[in-house]
């Protein structure tokens, strides 16, 4: 079966700490794997995403996320968290799978900055 | 530009009421798709337009009818609507509708049933 797991459902970190999200994923192709994060009341932002090709993909507002086929993982870090970065962290899988155009959503990990 | 606008960012209706969300995007994208978001919960498809074609339609109930005008433009349709259904309502457009294209959001409508 096809899923996302993203094991922490909240994380607190204090401002200026370095970040780590996990997400475990599951799917029966090559995946197209995304990352995207969710203000209060707002739509999704895309932060970043892999195809192929460098398993070390960088984003927008310092994030970077690295591909591990091994692992299944795909775990989103950032080297020094700014209080602006409080959100909702989503990790989501798409791919080649019978031309749905569905993504599959990890439940999210909410992100708390403790000044 | 990677711009998806949604109207209007929020709608208060009765259960007897009938309104409409809008969506557009510039982009030149081919799939255009509703989401359905909870508080605190990831989104839920409810469904996918491809070529200005109904694609995906997942068994969401018939007071929600989703229509695609043009190929920038994607309403969604609300009838005797239910509490439950109060949410976050997301649309989103790819360049098409394969799962390996990246889905670009709006800023969503939030919808209040009373």
């Amino acid at each position: 079966a096809q899923s996302v797991t993203q094991p922490d459902i909240h994380i607190t970190v204090s401002e200026g700490a370095s970040l780590e999200l996990r997400c475990n994923y599951s799917y029966g192709a090559t995946p197209y794997l995304f990352w995207y994060v969710q203000s209060p009341g707002q739509g999704l932002q895309l932060l970043l995403k892999y195809f192929s090709g460098d398993t070390l993909v960088q984003g927008i507002k310092g994030f970077e996320a690295e591909f591990k086929r091994s692992q299944s993982s795909f775990n989103l870090r950032k080297p020094s968290v700014h209080w602006s970065d409080a959100a909702e962290y989503f990790c989501a899988v798409g791919g080649p799978s019978g031309n749905t155009g569905k993504l599959i959503f990890g439940q999210g990990t909410t992100l708390q900055v403790k000044p | 530009d990677t711009e998806v606008t949604q109207t209007p960012k929020h709608l208060v209706m009765g259960m007897t009421n009938k309104k409409s969300l809008k969506c557009e995007q510039h982009m030149g994208h081919r799939a255009m798709y509703w989401y359905k978001q909870k508080a605190k919960k990831p989104p839920e498809l409810m469904f996918v337009y491809s070529y200005e074609k109904l694609s995906i339609n997942e068994s969401v109930p018939s007071r929600f009818s989703p229509e695609c005008p043009n190929s920038s433009l994607l309403n969604l349709h609300l009838h005797a609507l239910q509490p439950e259904d109060s949410a976050l309502y997301l649309c989103a457009s790819s360049q098409d509708s394969q799962g390996t294209d990246t889905q670009y959001f709006g800023p969503g409508t939030r919808l209040t049933v009373l």
